[in-house]
């Protein structure tokens, strides 16, 4: 089973700060990643897969990049509803499809 | 509109059975893998299950194995998770997803249900 490890596990920034979220995968994944944000209360939602490409209808504020083993999910200038918690999820050897841990972004 | 709803959610007992549903609308569902996913109080997201586009082809995470059962059905457009035998760890909010990838395998999960509420307690 491939682990993902997420970093930080907190964020604390203010809006219209930039946002560096980090997922390391155990074994290669080659591109195979995603993620999610998840706000409180709502279901998650997804933002990018094959690690780089934007689901449809999320604003280019959020990028993603990264192969094999590490990849990035940056947010260049965070908006009010941008805190959340973000997962990275692989599916490269999957099943079972794994989740990272998790990081939450809050305000600072 | 593509819309998820999950329902059969509850309080059991350990050791007793739960059956949770997913109604599907808003788009092909014979064309997609479902997935099911869940998400312990305070936790991350865990993936459970999973069935491909026709049925065919079903994965579970080891926890669960033998005892949940996914199946799908094309007439009521509906996916639905057997649970036997259900035990104090498998307490969670329990998500419905839709694949990503038309007529593919497990990829990643763009459209999600509210989540239905599972509590094994005695």
């Amino acid at each position: 089973e491939i682990v993902l490890t997420q970093s930080p596990a907190t964020l604390s920034l203010s809006p219209g700060e930039r946002a560096t979220l980090s997922c390391r995968a155990s074994q290669s994944v080659n591109n195979q990643l995603a993620w999610y944000q998840q706000r409180p209360g709502q279901a998650p939602r997804l933002l990018i897969y094959d690690a780089s490409t934007r689901a449809t209808g999320i604003p280019t504020r959020f990028s993603g990049s990264g192969s094999g083993t590490d990849f990035t999910l940056t947010i260049s200038s965070l908006e009010p509803e941008d805190f959340a918690v973000y997962y990275c999820q692989q599916r490269s050897h999957g099943p079972p499809i794994t989740f990272g841990q998790g990081t939450r972004l809050e305000t600072k | 509109e593509v819309q998820l709803v999950e329902s059969g959610g509850g309080l059991v007992q350990p050791g007793r059975s739960l059956r949770l549903s997913c109604a599907a609308s808003g788009f092909s569902f014979d064309d997609y893998a479902m997935h099911w996913v869940r998400q312990a109080p305070g936790k991350g997201l865990e993936w459970v299950s999973a069935i491909n586009w026709n049925g065919a082809h079903t994965d579970y995470v080891d926890s669960v194995k033998g005892r949940f059962t996914i199946s799908r059905d094309s007439a009521n457009t509906s996916l639905y998770l057997q649970m036997n035998s259900l035990r104090a760890e498998d307490t969670a909010l329990y998500f419905c997803a839709k694949d990503a990838t038309k007529w593919g395998d497990y990829f990643y999960m763009d459209v999600w249900g509210k989540g239905t509420t599972v509590t094994v307690s005695s």
